[in-house]
């Protein structure tokens, strides 16, 4: 167990609708990361928030948003859905700034399937 | 641009040493190297880090020569349940998003 939770586990929606992906970080851990993992795509960064600010941004798609709350949870907001949206969302966490030094703790993830 | 080049598989048997390198030519002064594995449908989980010279921790160890353009991962007497992708990222604490890509890691297959 990462210390890492990850709201919901799963979820199935249909093609144009919005849905919201929510993340705990460790406890103490200020930097959330946001990734994208699809068969053929690896793992992609999508983008990290730093004590409740953006530090970061990946390949994130304009239909998507995120943001970190005072109380350092985040949310990953998906909206205009499309079938290729369908993926494992990883969250991340690290107690330091970012980048490739930090060790990251990752989340179980929420599979999203778009119909 | 990658950062970081890996063989996209490898397979190996159980038992013996497995050695992974990651190619990181453009490396820079603050950079850091680590691995992660990651299991099906499962988060990457951290396995080592280091900036220069060898490491070791109880699972794995990280050799990187003195012109740190490379890195090996060693896995000692690998089991069937060490079968999982390997990362390997290069970057520093504060950097930015090119410190953060995964890329499709190296396939590790191992057999009875």
């Amino acid at each position: 167990d990462s210390g890492v939770t990850q709201t919901p586990k799963h979820l199935i929606t249909a093609t144009g609708q919005r849905v919201t992906l929510r993340c705990s970080p460790r406890s103490g851990d200020l930097s959330v990361y946001w990734y994208q993992q699809s068969l053929d795509q690896g793992l992609q960064f999508l983008i990290h928030y730093y004590n409740g600010e953006e530090r970061a941004k990946g390949n994130i798609l304009e239909r998507f948003s995120a943001q970190q709350f005072p109380d350092l949870h985040s949310e990953l907001n998906l909206s205009s859905l499309e079938l290729g949206d369908s993926a494992l969302y990883f969250c991340a966490s690290s107690a330091g700034t970012s980048g490739g030094g930090d060790e990251q703790y990752f989340g179980p993830g929420t599979r999203l399937t778009v119909t | 641009l990658a950062k970081t080049t890996q063989p996209i598989s490898m397979d190996s048997y159980e038992g013996q040493e497995v050695n992974i390198t990651c190619s990181h030519n453009n490396i820079a002064t603050n950079d850091y190297i680590t691995w992660y594995q990651q299991f099906p449908s499962q988060g990457p989980r951290f396995i080592i880090q280091g900036y220069k010279t060898k490491v070791t921790n109880e699972v794995a160890s990280l050799f990187i020569p003195a012109d740190r353009k490379s890195s090996t991962l060693s896995l000692p007497r690998v089991s069937l349940s060490d079968t999982a992708v390997y990362y390997c990222l290069v970057g520093y604490s504060g950097g930015g998003a090119d410190g953060l890509t995964f890329g499709k890691g190296t396939h590790l297959i191992i057999q009875p």
